[in-house]
């Protein structure tokens, strides 16, 4: 079964603290890797889309990489306005149809 | 630019009632989804449509159905409402990437 676990679950950072968000999946083959970012009581806003070992993608503070294991999502000095929650999600092989799998998110909290 | 537009961002129904959700994209896409999004539980699958008048199942279908009578259009309906389909629903569309739209926060009472 394809799965995908993020961790940590919470991650409460200063202003300026750069860290890193794990994404671990596990599929049978890899499509392509999703980064979202969701603010409260809103949709996710689609942020990055990685397909193969190697590749990274940036926007702003946000650096993704991955691996044929997991993706990293790397915030360099992050600010307050950074806070939301992250989730990753895959596409797995088996059709183009076939829906994302998604891990639960990471909520980040950004404190000035 | 792309956009997911969806009927109602908030909605406020009774026990019992039919329900209809909206999501229209203007990507020409051909797959849409419904999910729901709850505290703890994250986004699961209700519903999902890779074609005009093609339906599949998601992870938690029960006490739902869905019409896709045009491309761009997918609704959602909650047949008899219960208090337990209270929720955040959220509608996406994929053709490579996927998008979301803002998401309608229903109550049931």
């Amino acid at each position: 079964e394809d799965q995908v676990t993020q961790s940590p679950e919470a991650l409460r950072l200063q202003e300026g603290e750069s860290s890193s968000l794990n994404c671990s999946y596990t599929v049978s083959g890899l499509r392509g890797l999703f980064w979202y970012r969701q603010d409260p009581g809103k949709g996710p806003e689609f942020l990055f889309t990685l397909y193969s070992a190697g590749e990274e993608k940036e926007k702003e503070r946000l650096k993704a990489t991955l691996t044929k294991k997991e993706s990293f999502l790397h915030i360099t000095a992050p600010k307050p306005e950074d806070s939301a929650t992250y989730l990753c999600a895959v596409h797995a092989a088996g059709g183009g149809n076939t829906p994302l799998v998604f891990g639960k998110g990471t909520r980040l909290s950004v404190i000035a | 630019d792309v956009k997911v537009t969806q009927s109602s961002r908030y909605l406020v129904k009774r026990t019992g009632e039919k329900v209809f959700l909206e999501c229209v994209q203007d990507m020409d896409h051909e797959n849409m989804f419904w999910y729901r999004q709850d505290p703890g539980l994250g986004l699961r699958l209700i519903y999902f449509s890779y074609d005009v008048k093609m339906k599949e199942k998601g992870d938690i279908p029960e006490g739902y159905s869905v019409s896709r009578e045009k491309k761009e259009r997918f609704s959602l309906i909650l047949e008899s409402a219960s208090t337990n389909q209270t929720s955040m629903y959220l509608c996406a569309s994929r053709d490579g990437e996927q998008y979301f739209g803002p998401g309608t926060r229903l109550t049931v009472t």
